[in-house]
């Protein structure tokens, strides 16, 4: 069973650009979660989509916002992008309690 | 606030030996509890997990200890070997509230010398 897909793995961007990542879930997982993971801050949720509904957001800028389409793939945008942006961006996907998460995407705002 | 405290920060342990980390909590309303492994440029992945109606989880060398009165959890590493050498995270949720929506610790980097 393939397991959690991210991509891409690595991006560069400048400052005031937007980027958008892309988050595979395991098959037959309908929830979608994504997590900033920083050396300062460690791992801070953003949102969670569930059948392609918004569940829950964590305390992040509207800078941030994600969809879910109808094959439980998920997208998160980040819109005028900061320095501080900087982060390992983690999705994962969840049948019930268990999260699985994937490898992340690496993004640095130059 | 939600929060999970995590301890020690950093954890230096002889092969053999037992790896012990700490986390405390606030939410009582908290019913899930994984612990979590990463490994550099990897994600987190889950390594065992408990819910409060049991005091203690083993699976293989991975232990957890649940003090639901204290709202304090522990892994435990038994017979910890130098491929163990990671950073682990514990969090929490709350499922019946809003499943996925995992709290982290800070993170226990742990080297475990040869």
């Amino acid at each position: 069973k393939a397991g959690v897909t991210q991509t891409p793995r690595y991006l560069i961007k400048t400052r005031g650009q937007q980027v958008t990542l892309s988050c595979s879930p395991i098959s037959g997982h309908r929830s979608v979660s994504w997590y900033q993971q920083t050396p300062g801050q460690g791992l801070q949720f953003l949102f969670e989509y569930f059948s392609e509904t918004q569940r829950n957001k964590g305390n992040f800028p509207g800078r941030f916002s994600g969809r879910q389409f109808s094959n439980s793939r998920s997208e998160m945008n980040v819109s005028t992008l900061e320095l501080g942006d900087s982060a390992l961006y983690l999705c994962a996907s969840s049948l019930e309690a268990e999260a699985f998460f994937g490898q992340g995407t690496r993004l640095t705002v130059v | 606030q939600q929060q999970v405290k995590q301890s020690p920060q950093s954890l230096i342990v002889q092969k053999g030996g037992i790896s012990i980390i700490n986390c405390a909590y606030e939410n009582t309303a908290f019913d899930y509890f994984p612990w979590y492994q990463q490994f550099p440029g990897k994600g987190p992945a889950l390594l065992i997990a408990i819910r409060p109606d049991v005091s203690e989880k083993k699976e293989g060398r991975f232990t957890i200890s649940f003090n639901k009165s204290a709202k304090q959890f522990s892994l435990h590493i038994m017979d910890s070997q130098p491929g163990d050498s990671a950073t682990y995270f514990c969090a929490a949720s709350n499922e019946g509230g809003s499943q996925g929506n995992l709290i982290f610790g800070k993170g226990t980097k742990l080297s475990v010398k040869p």
